[in-house]
């Protein structure tokens, strides 16, 4: 059974990036999605975008565009997240997810999510 | 984006108790809808896919129904490991979208 293995916490600097990683275990990346997904402190959950690593094609919501960059590396089975201009609003924990994904009139959507990664925690804090 | 309305959001309840939550999106979504459960401390974990399948390990006494802009999420008898957070989410289009959430506390 996947397991996804994701890198350590960070604190870091108002104005700063950061890059969260996302390694599957005992299995590979290839026949899904992956979905990237926040939770600020006692806070919903929040889609930040998602890739098709066998397609190499990314997806990010409007609100996330221009500071999110979603990559995968197949043959290491691993995904990564960069978040540029970080304020202490991204503050939050940072969630990866193995996502089904679909394709309809030729756009490509992400589904239900099966597997999560631990969470990573970021603190923005100057 | 859609947005997806989740009631209520909280609630209280004692064991064996019929609990239902309802998800409400902002235009149809027709059925592609899922939920999932949150623990304290720990990553959501997926219940029910496509508004009403079951995922393959999760207790029967868990069900979804509804499709097009209502849906709901109903556990038959409430146990004690039931407690946590709920999340619908909309994946009919590409910005994929949660509900707010509803916190089940157990009486």
């Amino acid at each position: 059974q996947v397991q996804l293995v994701q890198s350590g916490a960070e604190v870091k600097k108002p104005g700063s990036s950061v890059r969260v990683s996302c390694k599957a275990s005992g299995g590979t990346i290839s026949n899904f999605a992956i979905s990237w997904v926040r939770q600020a402190p006692g806070q919903g959950l929040e889609w930040m975008g998602g890739i098709i690593p066998i397609l190499g094609t990314a997806e990010y919501p409007y609100n996330f565009q221009g500071r999110v960059t979603i990559t995968a590396d197949e043959s290491a089975a691993t995904a990564y997240i960069d978040l540029s201009g970080l304020t202490s609003d991204d503050t939050a924990i940072y969630y990866c997810a193995r996502t089904y994904y679909y394709n309809t009139d030729g756009y490509f959507r992400f589904d239900e999510m099966d597997v999560w990664g631990q969470g990573t925690t970021v603190i923005v804090s100057s | 984006d859609i947005q997806m309305t989740q009631s209520p959001s909280s609630l209280s309840a004692s064991v064996g108790d019929r609990v239902t939550i309802t998800c409400l999106a902002s235009q149809t979504i027709r059925n592609y809808l899922n939920w999932y459960h949150q623990k304290p401390g720990a990553a959501p974990k997926l219940l029910i896919y496509a508004a009403s399948s079951l995922r393959r390990g999760v207790p029967s006494r868990f069900s979804g129904g509804g499709s097009g802009t209502v849906f709901t999420l109903t556990i038959s008898s409430l146990q004690p490991e039931d407690f946590g957070t709920y999340y619908c989410q909309q994946s009919f289009t590409t910005s994929v979208t949660f509900g707010g959430g509803t916190k089940v506390d157990i009486k």
